[in-house]
């Protein structure tokens, strides 16, 4: 079984302030862990995934994420945000068990200028 | 480089009419297809997810059904459209299935009225 919880349906930053993103899963197996944005009526596009390298991943954009097995995290940030920024952000979970992705609610990134 | 394509990019439909929305996949071979459904302010919701030509599987039962007629094409139906239907539709594909990648095609805005 697995599952993944986004923290905040909102955030709301300030152009040039930092960016977090929260996200905590659960998940039977050794997860595999993604990020993607949405920005209006359009497809999703990854930004970042965690596959049991690196606990620190770096994506596209400026954006990271480090994944917390003790603590079953897996945020995303930015240490500056632009006004291109503004989208939906998906947490996704997937593990060995065939065709099953997770995904959140998402979270909605509002920057103001 | 591949590409994913999904049309019609928007779709106005009476209920109790019929649907067929289309994805076709470029530039690879024997992708692994996904329908998603992203209601308004909701999550994705994966609908159908296929491996090979003529399998499908159904994640949630409802008066959808999806075919793949041929090695890159997923196609999403219904016989009679209920309101319930009206939502943001995506397509994606992957090489492998859970810990892989998952490409979006540029969605399906259908509104059923």
């Amino acid at each position: 079984a697995q599952s993944v919880t986004q923290l905040d349906s909102h955030v709301s930053v300030s152009e040039g302030t930092p960016v977090l993103l929260r996200c905590n899963y659960s998940s039977s197996y050794s997860p595999s862990l993604f990020w993607y944005v949405q920005h209006p009526n359009k497809g999703l596009q990854l930004l970042l995934k965690y596959t049991s390298a690196a606990t620190l991943v770096k994506g596209i954009n400026g954006f990271e994420a480090e994944f917390k097995k003790s603590e079953t995290s897996f945020h995303l940030t930015k240490p500056s945000a632009h006004m291109s920024d503004a989208a939906e952000y998906f947490c996704v979970v997937s593990n060995t068990n065939a065709g099953k992705s997770t995904f959140g609610d998402g979270t909605t990134l509002t920057v103001k200028p | 480089s591949q590409t994913i394509h999904q049309w019609p990019a928007t779709l106005v439909q009476p209920v109790g009419s019929p649907l067929s929305l289309e994805c076709t996949v470029e530039g690879t071979s024997n992708p692994n297809l996904y329908w998603y459904r992203q209601a308004a302010g909701r999550g994705l919701q994966l609908l159908f997810y296929s491996v090979g030509i003529g399998q499908i599987s159904s994640e949630v039962p409802q008066n959808l059904s999806a075919s793949r007629p041929q090695d890159r094409q997923f196609i999403l139906s219904s016989k009679k459209l209920l309101l319930s239907d009206s939502g943001f539709y995506l397509c994606a594909w992957s090489r492998g299935l859970a810990r892989d990648t998952q490409y979006f095609g540029p969605g399906t805005r259908l509104t059923v009225l």
